[in-house]
């Protein structure tokens, strides 16, 4: 069972702010890493797909990087709308999420 | 334009059972594998299954695998979760997703339903 663990769990966040948020696999995902944004009362939102490919409609202020076991996805100039929480997943033999990182506005 | 639409759920006692089903639309659906994701109240996104594009290839959770059964009707454009000897712990919302689609591989999920609640309760 592949565990990932995300950090932070939460963060008060002010808008303009650059945001990253770490995502860690207990074992080698390859680029086998996906992003998604939550908000209250939604269905969650694909962000990024394969650790850093972007995804038609979501805002060019999120990015994603990494390979193998170290991921972050990065908000450059959070806006107020971007308050959410946000979920790292990997699609392997056994899928599985991160625990969730919960954005909150100062 | 892609459409996954939940239903099925509800209120069922401890060792009950549920089918949830999934319908699609706006898209090739034997080309995607589907997931279940679920969530419980005020908690994260829980890996619960996914059906390949055929329906032959299953997966499951630990915490699901012997009491439900994924599987998909090609012709009606719907995926099922049949859910047994169901918990307290099960009580949930119920997502299905199509799964990104990439170079013959399949990924995470992408295109979400509004979801289903499953409440299990005495």
């Amino acid at each position: 069972e592949i565990v990932l663990t995300q950090s932070p769990d939460f963060q008060s966040v002010t808008p303009k702010e650059k945001v990253i948020i770490t995502c860690r696999a207990s074992q080698n995902l390859g680029n086998g890493l996906f992003w998604y944004q939550q908000k209250p009362d939604q269905s969650p939102r694909l962000l990024v797909k394969l650790a850093s490919q972007s995804i038609s409609g979501v805002p060019s202020r999120f990015s994603g990087s990494g390979s193998g076991t170290d991921f972050t996805l990065t908000i450059d100039s959070l806006e107020v709308e971007d308050a959410a929480a946000y979920y790292c997943h990997q699609s392997g033999d056994l899928p599985s999420f991160g625990q969730g990182t919960k954005l909150e506005l100062k | 334009e892609v459409r996954l639409v939940e239903s099925g759920g509800g209120l069922v006692q401890p060792g009950g059972s549920l089918r949830l089903a999934c319908a699609a639309s706006g898209f090739t659906f034997t080309d995607y594998w589907i997931h279940w994701v679920r969530q419980a109240p005020g908690e994260g996104l829980v890996w619960v299954s996914r059906v390949n594009n055929v329906g032959g290839g299953t997966n499951y959770a630990d915490s699901v695998k012997g009491r439900f059964t994924i599987s998909r009707d090609n012709a009606k454009k719907t995926v099922y979760l049949q859910m047994n000897s169901l918990r307290v712990e099960d009580t949930a919302v119920y997502y299905c997703a199509r799964a990104v689609h990439y170079g013959g591989n399949s990924g995470g999920p992408e295109s979400w339903g509004q979801g289903t609640l499953v409440t299990v309760s005495a």
